[in-house]
């Protein structure tokens, strides 16, 4: 059964303390993983997708890496702005392949303290 | 439209009321999704359309549940016989073509069960 599971559940960070969230997965076969943010009273914002492990995404502070189990996603040098809900989540080869139904992870909390 | 409009924003209602959730996607938008977020957790599939059809209902939790799409663009999501476990933040996202899971979402309807 696909899986995601992301770590730590919630991050207090420094404004400028750099830091890393992980997302572990388990699926049957990667179609690709995604990153999403999301700020509180709104829906998941899209940030990244990475296809293939050793592929890499960069957007301003952010930056996102994949491996054949998990991926991270780096935070260089944080702003209060950056404190939100980060998400993961997997899309699998087979039969939902063409539909992208997306399988989430719970979810990292991150607050940027000025 | 400019993003993914979920009107209402917040509905209360009794257990065992029926309600009606509505998306109105991006325009020229084929592909349209709904999930489900419960307190503290990612969202969770529960139905993707292209087009007019239900391409995938595999999330739907029972058949309390069920949307439409008669047009190809807005779609209703409907509750029969409401449980207070139906209490969650109902999420609908769109995308230009089906397949590729960094679509957009809206902002959601919280729906309470009382």
């Amino acid at each position: 059964e696909d899986q995601v599971t992301q770590s730590p559940e919630a991050l207090r960070l420094q404004e400028g303390e750099s830091s890393s969230l992980n997302c572990s997965y388990t699926v049957s076969g990667l179609r690709g993983l995604f990153w999403y943010r999301q700020d509180p009273g709104k829906g998941p914002e899209f940030l990244f997708t990475l296809y293939s492990a050793g592929e890499e995404k960069e957007k301003e502070r952010l930056k996102a890496t994949l491996t054949k189990k998990e991926s991270f996603l780096h935070i260089t040098a944080p702003k209060p702005e950056d404190s939100a809900t980060y998400l993961c989540a997997v899309q699998h080869q087979g039969g939902s392949s063409n539909t992208g139904k997306l399988i989430f992870g719970q979810g990292t909390t991150l607050q940027v303290k000025p | 439209g400019a993003g993914v409009s979920q009107t209402p924003s917040n509905k209360v209602t009794e257990k065992g009321k029926y309600v009606e959730l509505r998306c109105d996607p991006i325009s020229g938008h084929t592909a349209l999704y709904w999930y489900r977020q419960s307190l503290g957790q990612g969202p969770e599939f529960l139905i993707y359309f292209q087009g007019t059809g239900a391409a995938d209902d595999s999330g739907l939790p029972n058949d309390r549940f069920f949307a439409v799409r008669p047009e190809g663009s807005v779609s209703t999501l409907k509750i029969q016989r409401t449980e207070r476990g139906d209490s969650a933040v109902y999420l609908c996202a769109s995308s230009p073509t089906g397949g590729v899971g960094g679509y957009t979402f809206g902002s959601g309807t919280r729906l309470t069960v009382v």
